[in-house]
């Protein structure tokens, strides 16, 4: 069974499109993240809810909207694509305490055209 | 606030040769260190952590790292490298406020024959 799966794993979509990614863990965890890895292979982190609730949001887009209907998921919806939104995002999850172990999703690839 | 360097971008060496893979990181406190491994195309595996302790501590698929704080560093080793270790390695550091993950810009290691 996969902990952590991501949906699509790829997609490719054009500018001015509005698109959402799903995450689910199935570890039980109560922490779950959004990170960005860009064509340098840079990864940053773009949101962390904790329980639901929002914890972290780094400067990101308002285009961009995390929503957590429950612990075990946290989706990102995309508003108005732009260029440069193509990248790799990544969903994550842990129990939230520092030094836990962080699992990560395969990644969905976004190719905005 | 915190950041990791990692200062090869790419790295070759041959097939049952040693590795070292650099990591400095920059924190106020004790840091959380991980070593994640991303083959192409797939997600972030973790290798290995520190997390408080013995500042050698082993990991999967035969690597190591060694904590020394002197020097503000997290280097990976191992002492055999075969060819599907062929990847990209990202050290990164864990921070107290929300478990969060600070990224290293990755080195890529290829393996000759």
């Amino acid at each position: 069974d996969t902990a952590v799966s991501q949906t699509p794993k790829y997609l490719v979509t054009q500018m001015g499109n509005d698109k959402s990614i799903k995450c689910e863990q199935n570890l039980g965890h109560d922490t779950m993240y959004w990170y960005k890895q860009d064509s340098k292979k840079f990864l940053k982190i773009m949101f962390s809810y904790n329980n639901k609730e929002l914890i972290i949001n780094e400067t990101v887009p308002n285009r961009f909207s995390p929503k957590s209907p429950d612990k075990a998921h946290l989706n990102l919806h995309i508003n108005s694509l732009e260029l440069g939104d193509s990248a790799v995002y990544f969903c994550a999850s842990t129990q939230g305490r520092a030094g836990n172990t962080i699992y990560f999703g395969e990644g969905s690839w976004l190719t905005v055209v | 606030a915190q950041s990791v360097t990692q200062p090869d971008i790419h790295i070759t060496v041959s097939e049952g040769a040693s590795l070292e893979l650099r990591c400095n990181y920059s924190y106020g406190a004790t840091p959380y260190l991980f070593w994640y491994v991303q083959s192409p195309g797939q997600g972030l595996q973790l290798l290995l952590k520190y997390f408080s302790g013995d500042t050698l501590v082993q990991g999967i698929k035969g690597f190591e790292a060694e904590f020394k704080r002197s020097q503000s560093s997290f280097n990976l080793r191992k002492p055999s490298v075969h060819w599907s270790d062929a990847a990209e390695y990202f050290c990164a550091v864990g921070a107290d406020a929300g478990n969060m993950l600070t990224f290293g810009g990755g080195t890529r290691l290829m393996v000759k024959p």
